[in-house]
């Protein structure tokens, strides 16, 4: 059974540039979230998705955008990379739910924006 | 809003001894769940343990435990008998009823031989 899965794992890109990340969840799992963690940080919420739709968005700036897929994979899109976008951008599923126990993270991806 | 705040940047803990991480929360949902993750140096987040408000017992896992006290709003995380792989980042999280998990800013644990 596949956990979560990133990819790339790596990426440089340059300043002003669009970068799309992509992450599946793992079996059994509808609900996808990604997370953004800036070096010695803790991950801060960017959005979750839920059945093809944003369900719930934090405090970042429209730049950052998302998509889920039927299968309900999901991308992360940022338009006019800045040097402050470098950081470890996370993919956590779950089910839905207040009360569930699973939330499960991929390996991430390691942007760094030059 | 919810807050978490972890107040030990790092720790120190000797091989095969028990250490405890600090959680304390604040939250004005009713219901929610605390979690604890690790984060080794590649990056991956790993799930360790999970708490459930309404949860008479604490939770356990393996050598995982959390001291649970919901009064006090704190969700200690307590690894018995250390090992060297278990030094790493350890980040403690709640999701109440915005679905998102709110991170405190981790705890570096240091295992020494």
């Amino acid at each position: 059974d596949a956990g979560v899965t990133q990819s790339p794992t790596h990426l440089i890109k340059t300043r002003g540039q669009q970068v799309t990340l992509r992450c599946s969840p793992k079996s059994g799992h509808d609900t996808v979230s990604w997370y953004q963690q800036a070096l010695g940080q803790g991950p801060q919420f960017i959005f979750q998705y839920y059945e093809e739709e944003e369900r719930q968005r934090g405090n970042f700036p429209d730049r950052f955008s998302g998509h889920q897929f039927p299968n309900y994979s999901s991308e992360l899109n940022v338009n006019a990379l800045l040097l402050g976008d470098s950081a470890l951008y996370l993919c956590a599923s779950s089910r839905p739910g207040v009360h569930n126990t699973e939330a499960f993270f991929g390996q991430g991806t390691r942007l760094t924006v030059v | 809003a919810q807050k978490i705040t972890q107040t030990q940047p790092g720790m120190f803990v000797q091989e095969k001894e028990a250490v405890t991480l600090d959680c304390t929360y604040d939250t004005s949902d009713p219901s929610y769940g605390l979690f604890w993750y690790k984060q080794p140096s590649s990056g991956e987040m790993i799930f360790l343990i999970y708490q459930g408000s309404y949860d008479q017992q604490n939770a356990t896992e393996g050598r995982y435990s959390l001291n649970f006290q919901k009064a006090r709003k704190s969700a200690n995380l307590v690894i018995s008998a250390s090992q060297l792989g278990d030094s790493a980042m350890y980040f403690c999280a709640m999701r109440g009823s915005n679905y998102k998990l709110t991170f405190g800013k981790g705890t570096l644990l240091t295992v020494n031989p």
